[in-house]
């Protein structure tokens, strides 16, 4: 049964780092590119980054490039955002999805809560 | 990259069919058929219900359907019922390999 579980989240203030973790099961990172998504209070979904299943190339939403970094450890089967200069406006749920198709994001977890608050 | 526009809501009574629609550019939407739909409950995460413009997923009930023209998608809901009460986002591959969600359509069954 495929699942995701994200964890890392939590409080912090301005300008502070946290890293979040996606831990995949029933199937494997290498084989699928793997993304980022966030919601925050009361808005829209928002994609923020993914990792081709070459686990070479990936991409970011213009808002979070060059201080989130994405990434994943194939031994773990987890993937992981790496997120620096944290803003209040990252202040979000974080979910991670495979994607099943072009495009297509399958989410399995419950995401994880990043409140960026002083 | 501007997020897609939808409605922000849409209603119909049980039985009845709603649609709704994801406007985006020739740069999205208009320029590949990798279109999403997804359904979220308040709180939970959200689930894939159309992904290539019309195409289900194993277990989506074929109520659901998606089609675009030009710059437009739609996802249309057949038959609606009350567990189909939700928030519905569009998504489509973009520029610079990203994904643009759009604004998001809460859908109420009356």
């Amino acid at each position: 049964q495929v699942q995701l579980v994200e964890s890392g989240g939590g409080v912090v203030q301005p300008g502070s780092s946290l890293r979040l973790s996606c831990a995949a099961s029933g199937f494997t990172v290498r084989t699928h590119g793997m993304h980022w998504v966030r919601q925050a209070p009361g808005k829209g979904l928002e994609w923020v980054a993914d990792i081709w299943s070459d686990g070479i190339k990936n991409y970011y939403v213009d808002s979070v490039r060059g201080r989130f970094t994405i990434s994943r450890d194939t031994s773990k089967n987890t993937l992981y955002l790496q997120m620096n200069s944290l803003r209040d406006e990252d202040t979000a749920v974080y979910y991670c999805a495979r994607d099943i198709a072009v495009g297509a994001l399958d989410f399995r977890g419950q995401g994880t809560l990043v409140t960026v608050s002083s | 990259q501007s997020a897609l526009t939808q409605p922000p809501s849409a209603s119909g009574s049980p039985g009845q069919s709603v649609a709704i629609s994801c406007t985006g550019t020739s740069s999205d939407v208009g320029g590949n058929n990798y279109v999403s739909w997804y359904q979220q409950y308040p709180g939970k995460a959200p689930k894939l219900m159309i992904y290539d413009v019309s195409k289900r997923p194993s277990g989506v009930p074929d109520r659901f359907s998606g089609s675009k023209s030009g710059n437009t998608a739609s996802l249309t809901v057949s038959g609606l019922q009350a567990e189909d009460e939700a928030d519905y986002y569009c998504t489509s591959h973009a520029g610079n390999n990203n994904i643009v969600f759009g604004t998001g359509t809460m859908v109420t069954v009356l």
